[in-house]
């Protein structure tokens, strides 16, 4: 089975840094992804890592530690379109499913 | 290029109806998943299929049946619908190309269930 753990909201400036972590525990793992998701929409891929270490995207950061069963997503020079819940999610060796944790929600104010 | 598309967008519903929803996917995904989402609740799995004609349980199945008969659908049915179905549903896709292929999710189905 699947623990995914992340904090649940969290408050920023525009143009400022937020990081949001997320910690897992799982029998297999294949992977763990970063999803954003805009109230009312649907979830849209951000981030894909693997192997140990921080996979950089534009203003967008992931990193990988599965030693510690930890990830972590930078979010840089935020916008306020930024606003939204961030979804961590870790895939199953085992099966290939994909577990997702309760999303962290991020509000950028001016 | 529609990507996933998920019908109806809305519905309600009183205890003890029936409903399907539908997923179409254009991409040609083998894989194709059923989520339901309720707040402090996260995305949760519902059931899903690995391939035309097959379909296997998720983390939170009872309630639902599914059907995949052609590679591009996946039908998600609620045989006799109760208030805790009240959700908004996702289906899925994604390709085989590797364990990084991500899921590419419909825009949800918001049941309510009265």
């Amino acid at each position: 089975g699947q623990n995914i753990d992340q904090p649940t909201e969290m408050t920023a400036t525009e143009g400022a840094i937020v990081q949001i972590n997320c910690t897992y525990q799982t029998s297999g793992f294949n992977g763990l992804f970063w999803y954003q998701q805009h109230a009312g929409e649907a979830p849209t891929f951000l981030s894909y890592n693997v192997l140990d270490g921080l996979e950089e995207k534009g203003r967008f950061s992931s990193f990988l530690s599965r030693s510690k069963g930890y990830s972590y997503l930078l979010l840089k020079e935020l916008q306020m379109k930024d606003s939204a819940s961030y979804l961590c999610a870790v895939r199953d060796g085992g099966n290939n499913r994909l577990a997702f944790g309760k999303g962290n929600q991020v509000v950028v104010i001016p | 290029n529609a990507g996933v598309t998920q019908t109806p967008k809305f519905r309600v519903l009183k205890t003890g109806q029936s409903m399907t929803l539908l997923c179409a996917q254009d991409m040609n995904h083998e894989y194709m998943y059923w989520y339901r989402q309720d707040p402090g609740m996260g995305l949760r799995l519902i059931h899903y299929s690995v391939g035309e004609g097959t379909t296997a349980k998720g983390e939170v199945p009872d309630g639902y049946n599914v059907s995949r008969l052609k590679k591009q659908n996946f039908l998600l049915g609620l045989e006799s619908a109760a208030p805790s179905q009240t959700s908004v549903y996702f289906c899925a896709s994604r390709d085989l190309t590797g364990a990084n292929s991500p899921l590419h999710f419909g825009n949800g189905t918001r049941l309510t269930v009265t």
